[in-house]
């Protein structure tokens, strides 16, 4: 259980393009869900929190008018990369807690999104 | 803001025993996590501690402490498959997690 799945695994993209990332919780509610984004050889950073039903809370230095991001349900967050430059190729990945069945401080991350901008 | 440094890399021998460490400078301290993170792959969990102490899992275990900042990872009788990048993370307000600048482990033979 607690499987969180992530669309498209990979993208390649001309730049000026808008790309669309989608998270999804297989088997469990998320009302909460986290996006990152990792460059190589480099740790995990938050970019934002998708709240289904509210606005997404950006972290500082996070556009949110380049980083548009939809939590559409309990099980679906989106986030879209609008005018995609080649600083924007990176590994974008989710997570989400499972808050009833597993302990809340146990998250559960998609296979990640590898992102081309040519 | 929060940062969590760890060692960039550590090298050990299949069999042998591993302590990656984490200091970190955080506000909002709710508790530390532990993930293992193979090239390519999704994050997955290992391990979680809130108060002080140790906290045994199979051949993890996780250490905290919180007057000084600081925690470990201990990973016994290594395996090869256990080569991965190793990421602590300080978990804040509203659940988010903030992750440790990672820390690459080579088990050789």
């Amino acid at each position: 259980g607690a499987v969180v799945s992530q669309h498209p695994s990979w993208v390649i993209c001309k730049s000026g393009t808008s790309v669309k990332i989608e998270c999804r919780s297989l088997d469990f509610q998320a009302t909460t869900m986290f996006w990152y984004r990792q460059f190589p050889k480099q740790s995990l950073m938050l970019m934002a929190t998708s709240n289904e039903g509210s606005k997404a809370t950006y972290e500082q230095g996070v556009e949110k008018d380049k980083f548009l991001i939809n939590h559409a349900s309990l099980t679906l967050s989106t986030l879209t990369v609008t005018s995609a430059h080649p600083e924007d190729s990176s590994f974008y990945i989710c997570s989400a807690p499972d808050n009833l069945r597993r302990s809340y401080n146990e998250q559960f991350f998609g296979p990640g999104t590898r992102l081309t901008v040519l | 803001g929060q940062s969590l440094e760890q060692p960039s890399e550590v090298t050990a021998v299949e069999g042998a025993i591993v302590q990656i460490n984490c200091t970190y400078q955080t506000s909002g301290f709710y508790g530390l996590s532990w993930y293992q993170q193979h090239d390519g792959g999704a994050p997955t969990f290992l391990s979680y501690n809130a108060l002080d102490g140790l906290e045994e899992t199979g051949r993890f275990s996780s250490f905290l402490s919180r007057s000084d900042s600081y925690g470990y990872l201990l990973l016994q009788e290594l395996q090869m498959k256990d080569s991965a990048s190793y990421f602590c993370a300080a978990t804040g307000g509203g659940n988010k997690l903030t992750f440790g600048t990672g820390t690459q482990l080579k088990v050789e033979l």
